[in-house]
């Protein structure tokens, strides 16, 4: 039962524009929704996160929007930079649960 | 200085040993975790550990067991090493309440059973 969905396995944005990154979920009991990086080869690094009484946060480059109606967010990054290429992972926390339950990952790739 | 360090990062093992991995934190946190992300990516919980409790014990086989020997230390035993057992485990550390600040991973042991 996942309860954490990125349904495009992969996105590919040119260098200066914008890059939206998709995730839904079905447990409405979660309190709060992050947004994790990850190279290859190396550990997911947290990037921005929301809580679930807010509607939006802003944190340089990424804004990540929450759609509580919906049951859905998206992660914002303007503009793109190559460097940017990597796995992003929605991932959502239930304090009642205490843990982080992970998407399955969205393969960002962003052209020079 | 590594916030969350794993050892080994590469571990190749035959069917049927027993391995460890161990983990570390030296960002004083109070939580620590162990993830399995399998062949389809997925990241998925295994255990956590609180002030050297055990909080969180998913549908995990009795083959692994996790050890706290103290805060800042959780390794992760596997015996009898199984072909699924094949994967990146991930340890990471957070303060009481992971939510809005996360989780802190360290960079994976990618075990292959041969």
């Amino acid at each position: 039962d996942q309860q954490v969905k990125q349904n495009s396995p992969s996105l590919s944005v040119q260098e200066g524009r914008i890059s939206i990154l998709n995730c839904d979920y079905t447990n409405s009991m979660f309190d709060y929704f992050l947004w994790y990086k990850k190279y290859p080869a190396e550990g997911p690094t947290f990037l921005i996160s929301i809580s679930s009484i807010k509607d939006k946060n802003e944190d340089g480059r990424f804004t990540v929007f929450l759609n509580k109606s919906a049951k859905h967010l998206s992660l914002h990054i303007v503009p793109s930079q190559p460097g940017d290429s990597a796995v992003y992972f929605c991932a959502a926390y239930g304090t009642s649960y205490g843990k982080l339950t992970f998407g399955q990952g969205t393969i960002l790739t962003v052209h020079p | 200085d590594t916030a969350v360090s794993q050892t080994p990062k590469y571990l190749v093992t035959q069917m049927g040993n027993d391995k460890s991995i161990k983990c570390e934190q030296n960002l004083g946190h109070d939580t620590m975790y162990w993830y399995k992300q399998d062949s389809k990516k997925f990241l998925k919980i295994m255990f956590s550990y609180n002030n050297k409790e055990l909080i969180i014990n998913e549908t995990v086989p009795n083959r692994f067991s996790p050890k706290s020997p103290d805060k800042a230390h959780l390794n992760l035993h596997i015996n009898s090493l199984e072909l699924g057992d094949s994967a990146v485990y991930f340890c990471a550390s957070s303060l009481r309440d992971g939510g809005f600040y996360g989780y802190t991973f360290g960079s994976g042991t990618r075990l292959t059973v041969v």
